[in-house]
């Protein structure tokens, strides 16, 4: 149990296109699901926190406006890159937090995203 | 605040021999304190986790990891190593608890294994 998927789990786009990455629990109800960004070779860094129904919370410097997050349902988030550009290229991880209780965050694999 | 500090970002060690990962935390309130295992390409898979219910704290794969207090540390130990452990580990801190408040990483040590 406990499986989040994330797709795709690799896209190329254009600089100026906008990509959008989806992160499911598939198999338990996620109160709260977070948007990770990994740089090469470098740790993970929280980007945002997002609750079903609500608008997301974003960590300092990270722009609200290129990186769209939407937690339209308690298994499904996504994350939607505006205007990409090379510099947004990077390794996009999202977790799935089900409660009751459990105090652990479930990975998905990752969303590589390389902006040409 | 809260922070991770990985002491060492590439670890190289013989198959058999004891691995030891090291992690100091900091953290204003009692800590919970995370290990993750990141084979290339993937996602974080967890090892451990301490959540003040005992200091000594045993995962998967045959690693585990002590709670210092007093050396605000959480080392990561295996007593003798695989092929199979090559990967990347990251030390992770939440205040709260981990589930529903985002982790602050450490920057991840690479372990090598030697055959």
């Amino acid at each position: 149990g406990a499986v989040v998927s994330q797709h795709p789990s690799w896209v190329i786009c254009k600089s100026g296109t906008s990509v959008k990455i989806e992160c499911r629990s598939l198999d338990f109800q996620a109160t709260t699901m977070f948007w990770y960004r990994q740089f090469p070779k470098q740790s993970l860094m929280l980007m945002a926190t997002s609750n079903e129904g609500s608008k997301a919370t974003y960590e300092q410097g990270v722009e609200k406006d290129k990186f769209l997050i939407n937690h339209a349902s308690l298994t499904l988030s996504t994350l939607t890159v505006t205007s990409a550009h090379p510099e947004d290229s990077s390794f996009y991880i999202c977790s799935a937090y089900r409660g009751l209780g459990t105090n652990e965050q479930f990975f998905g694999p990752g969303t590589r995203l390389t902006v040409l | 605040a809260q922070s991770v500090t990985q002491l060492g970002s590439h670890v190289s060690v013989s198959e058999g021999a004891l691995v030891l990962l090291r992690c100091n935390y900091s953290s204003s309130v009692p800590p919970y304190l995370f290990w993750y295992v990141q084979y290339p390409n993937q996602g974080l898979q967890l090892l451990l986790k301490y959540t003040s219910a005992a200091t000594l704290v045993k995962g998967i794969n045959g690693f585990e990891a002590e709670f210092k207090k007093s050396e605000t540390s959480f080392h990561l130990t295996k007593p003798s190593a695989h092929m199979s452990d090559a990967a990347e580990y990251f030390c992770a801190v939440s205040e709260t608890g981990g589930g529903a408040d985002g982790l602050t990483f450490g920057k991840g040590t690479h372990l090598i294994i030697q055959p």
